[in-house]
């Protein structure tokens, strides 16, 4: 059974950093592609990052380029999501989500985690 | 960006009626479109894919059909499990963007 299991959310203030992490099982971690997903309090979702099976293909949103990194450990069945200079608009629930390939593409997600509330508030 | 438009952003309907949502893409995405159901409290599970193509382990009853900006999926029995809100997904374009989502009572 896939298994995704997030963590490292809480509350920051604006302008500090935090680090997600997503505990993969129940599959061949490093055959697929793995990406975050938000969703903002009362929200729809948003793509926030996506990187494929060697770390070789990674892509972001506008909204979060330059400040957070997507990267994997496949030894460790582990994504992670490191977020500097959070924002307000930041707040939400990520989720961690696998791709039905080794590449980015196709960009969608058949396996989600239960998410990690992230909340910026000074 | 691509806009995803999604209609109704809720419905109300009584168990065993048929119930269908509209996803309207703002350029032509061929069949780069997914269906997630996502249930209170927790996190969306994906239906369809590619337009029409039910994920496994799906129930029958759902369904999706279209093509270039036009796209509708269909619950052909409501259920009272099937009580969520409804988002389209596409991937023809990065970012990968999603409708605003459809909510699904029980009338």
């Amino acid at each position: 059974e896939v298994q995704l299991v997030e963590s490292g959310g809480g509350l920051v203030q604006p302008g500090r950093s935090l680090r997600l992490s997503c505990a993969a099982s129940g599959f061949t971690f490093d055959d697929y592609a793995m990406h975050w997903v938000r969703q903002a309090p009362g929200k729809g979702l948003e793509w926030v990052s996506g990187i494929s099976w060697n770390s070789g293909s990674i892509g972001y949103a506008d909204s979060v380029k330059g400040r957070f990194t997507i990267s994997r450990d496949n030894a460790k069945n582990s994504l992670y999501l490191q977020m500097n200079s959070l924002r307000a608009e930041d707040t939400a629930l990520y989720y961690c989500a696998k791709g039905p390939r080794g590449s980015c593409y196709p960009y969608y997600f058949d396996y989600w985690g239960q998410g990690t509330l992230v909340t910026v508030s000074s | 960006d691509i806009q995803m438009t999604q209609s109704p952003s809720s419905l109300s309907a009584s168990v065993g009626d048929r119930v269908t949502i509209t996803c309207q893409a703002s350029q032509d995405i061929s069949n780069y479109l997914n269906w997630y159901q996502q249930k209170p409290g927790k996190a969306p599970k994906l239906l369809i894919y590619d337009a029409s193509n039910l994920e496994t382990g799906v129930p029958s009853r759902f369904s999706g059909s279209g093509s270039g900006t036009d796209f509708t999926f269909t619950i052909s029995s409501l259920q009272p499990e099937d009580i969520a809100t409804y988002y389209c997904q596409q991937y023809d374009n990065l970012p990968p963007g999603f409708g605003g989502g459809t909510k699904v009572e029980i009338k």
